[in-house]
């Protein structure tokens, strides 16, 4: 069962420190969405790409981070100047959009981020 | 933007109990998905229903569209059903992400 995946699972850093994360969604899936969640809240919306183009992000989303996806498969989440507020868990889901399918969203595992 | 609100924010069971989660939206939506997020947190599609009913095994779903209103039945109640059930929505005119309720967290005790 290929679900989505991502990579590293957990990651600790020092404040400061630039990270990088991966996800590899479901290969025929065409969308691709970055989610955040804190300790006892729901996923928060980030952004989004239809194949390799990002088409929407959040607010949350300040200048530190960046997301692209090159070749429109896996996507890449990087954070610059990692600050204590981005300890969070780091979510990747994919979806198929296409007419006549339900627009259902999958979640890789996500990656917990610690900024000490 | 739509809210999305849960209820209850808690719930304990004994194992073999039945229990129903609710899930309120603000606004029309396009999409709802009902998730269960495991202690390690994987978050696992229950359902996907903006609409209608729907039934897999021990668990079902009813969206009632035109009230705004998501249901979630789980009957016969397993320690292995504990963890935290979320609803997201999309707004009618929105193409992209879903929102996020903040979640019921349910657990079962053997």
């Amino acid at each position: 069962d290929t679900g989505v995946s991502q990579d590293p699972r957990h990651k600790i850093t020092k404040r400061g420190q630039n990270v990088t994360f991966r996800c590899d969604p479901i290969s025929e899936h065409n969308r691709l969405y970055w989610y955040r969640q804190t300790l006892g809240q729901g996923p928060e919306f980030l952004t989004y790409f239809q194949n390799e183009a990002q088409l929407e992000k959040s607010r949350l989303l300040s200048d530190r981070f960046s997301a692209e996806r090159p070749k429109g498969s896996f996507s890449t989440l990087e954070i610059q100047r990692t600050e204590q507020g981005d300890s969070a868990m780091y979510l990747c889901a994919s979806s198929l959009v296409s007419a006549g399918i339900s627009d259902t969203q999958y979640f890789g595992p996500g990656t917990r981020l610690t900024v000490l | 933007g739509i809210q999305v609100e849960q209820s209850p924010p808690d719930l304990i069971l004994q194992e073999g109990a039945n229990s129903t989660l609710r899930c309120n939206f603000s606004d029309s939506v396009n999409n709802l998905q009902w998730f269960h997020q495991n202690p390690w947190g994987q978050l696992i599609n229950l359902f996907y229903i903006p609409s209608g009913t729907k039934q897999n095994g021990r668990l079902s779903a009813t969206t009632v569209a035109t009230e705004r209103y998501s249901l979630l039945y789980i009957s016969s109640s397993q320690t292995t059903d504990s963890g935290v059930y979320f609803c997201a929505v999309r707004r009618y005119d929105s193409a992209s992400k879903i929102i996020f309720g903040s979640g019921t967290r349910l657990s079962i005790r053997p």
